[in-house]
């Protein structure tokens, strides 16, 4: 079974902050995804990466940047929180036949 | 308007109806279609995936596709209260690696 874990389930930060949110995948699988979840507008995507060092940008990455360092690990950094990112942040990884498998989320409330 | 639609709800039904659940799309190079649940504070897991038009089924879960009218539906039968969640669809082309797009999710309750 894949694993995906994130490093918090519920995390509080005040304005201004740096956050660093993490994510570990044991599948080996080469493309991860970092999306937020809001009510009412669904899951948007914020960055993705094909490979190590890679990353691209989603639909929504302004705030936001991503470090992938190793293949099994994906970090989404906000470099200076601000309270219109407070959200439930999800992450992701693909397997090869497109299968996207979710972590179990982090619940990010700025102060 | 966009690429994916998906009614809200809350779909609210007995235990032991048959519920139907559905997404529109708009772009036809969609041809990976996904369905994930979702329970309260916790993260999607994949219920059940297809790439091609008619019926998937597994257990009492039938998924359909139908891409010539750019519709998708989950289908529930014999719900029970433990199927209470969020849905969400989500479609993708057929290229690996390339992201999904999901729909807004609709929460089901099912009342014993």
């Amino acid at each position: 079974d894949v694993k995906v874990t994130q490093s918090s389930r519920y995390l509080v930060k005040r304005t201004g902050e740096k956050v660093f949110l993490e994510c570990v995948q044991d599948m080996d699988h080469e493309n991860m995804f970092w999306y937020r979840q809001d009510p009412g507008l669904g899951l948007r995507l914020i960055y993705f990466s094909y490979d190590v060092k890679m990353k691209e940008k989603g639909d929504i990455p302004e705030g936001y940047s991503v470090s992938r360092e190793k293949k099994e690990r994906f970090s989404l950094i906000l470099e200076s929180a601000s309270t219109n990112q407070t959200s439930m942040y999800l992450c992701v990884t693909q397997g090869g036949d497109n299968e996207q498998f979710f972590g179990p989320g982090t619940r990010l409330t700025v102060l | 308007q966009k690429e994916v639609e998906q009614d809200p709800g809350p779909l609210s039904v007995p235990e032991g109806a048959i519920v139907s659940l559905n997404c529109t799309y708009s772009n036809s190079a969609f041809q990976y279609f996904m369905w994930y649940r979702q329970y309260s504070r916790k993260g999607p897991e994949l219920l059940m995936y297809t790439y091609s038009s008619g019926n998937k089924e597994d257990g009492r879960f039938t998924a359909q596709v139908d891409k010539s009218s750019k519709y998708i539906s989950l289908f529930i039968r014999d719900s029970q209260p433990s199927d209470s969640a969020t849905y969400l669809c989500a479609m993708s082309p057929m290229e690996y690696g390339n992201k999904l797009v999901f729909g807004a999710g609709t929460i089901l309750r099912v009342k014993s």
